[in-house]
């Protein structure tokens, strides 16, 4: 059973950084693209970046490039996203995801809360 | 890339069919056939319940089904039930290696 556990989530301050982390298990972690979806309270989900399988090929969504890196470890079998200069707007539960190589999200984690405030 | 634009809410009773549109443009939802579909159950993750516009994952019961028209996808979900009673959401890739969403769609079995 495919299974994903995010961590890391919590508040922070405006300005302040996050490392957020995803346990993959009950797949081959390094032969599949991973991605982080995020949904602010109360509003739709929102793309956020992707992997690819040896951690070379990134992609970013427009509102958090240069703020946002994503990585992962495929001997911890754990994909991460450390994210920069927090600001309000960034308040979201940040979700993992396992591409479905239909270019669709096919095994979500339950998610991270991130809230950004003084 | 502008989020894709679904109804804010559709209702239906149960045993009805409801349609949810997902509409874009012509550099996503009309470029590729890779559209998908989401539901979302209140306090619950996503789930995936259509992939490339009309695929639809093991498990996923046959009363919901997809299609794409132009620049319109959507998702039809024919013999409602009360367990359908979540948020729809689409989305679609697009050609600068990004995915982009719809607002979501609320539905509520009267």
């Amino acid at each position: 059973e495919v299974q994903l556990v995010e961590s890391g989530g919590g508040l922070v301050q405006p300005g302040g950084s996050l490392r957020l982390s995803c346990a993959a298990s009950g797949f081959t972690f390094s032969s599949r693209w991973m991605h982080w979806v995020r949904q602010a309270p109360g509003k739709g989900l929102v793309w956020v970046s992707r992997i690819s399988p040896d951690g070379i090929g990134k992609d970013y969504a427009d509102s958090v490039k240069g703020r946002f890196t994503i990585s992962r470890d495929n001997v911890k079998n754990t994909l991460y996203l450390q994210i920069y200069s927090l600001r309000a707007e960034d308040t979201a539960v940040y979700y993992c995801i396992r591409d479905g190589d239909k270019y669709d999200f096919d095994s979500w984690g339950q998610g991270t809360l991130v809230t950004v405030s003084s | 890339q502008s989020a894709l634009t679904q109804p804010p809410s559709v209702s239906g009773s149960p045993g009805q069919s409801v349609s949810i549109s997902c509409t874009g443009t012509s550099t996503d939802v009309g470029l590729y056939n890779r559209v998908s579909w989401y539901q979302q159950a209140p306090g619950t993750a996503p789930r995936l319940i259509i992939s490339e516009v009309t695929s639809r994952p093991s498990g996923v019961p046959d009363r919901f089904s997809g299609s794409k028209s132009g620049n319109t996808a959507s998702l039809t979900i024919s013999g409602l039930q009360a367990e359908d009673e979540a948020d729809y959401y689409c989305t679609s890739y697009t050609p600068r290696h990004t995915w982009v969403f719809g607002g979501g769609t609320k539905v509520t079995v009267l």
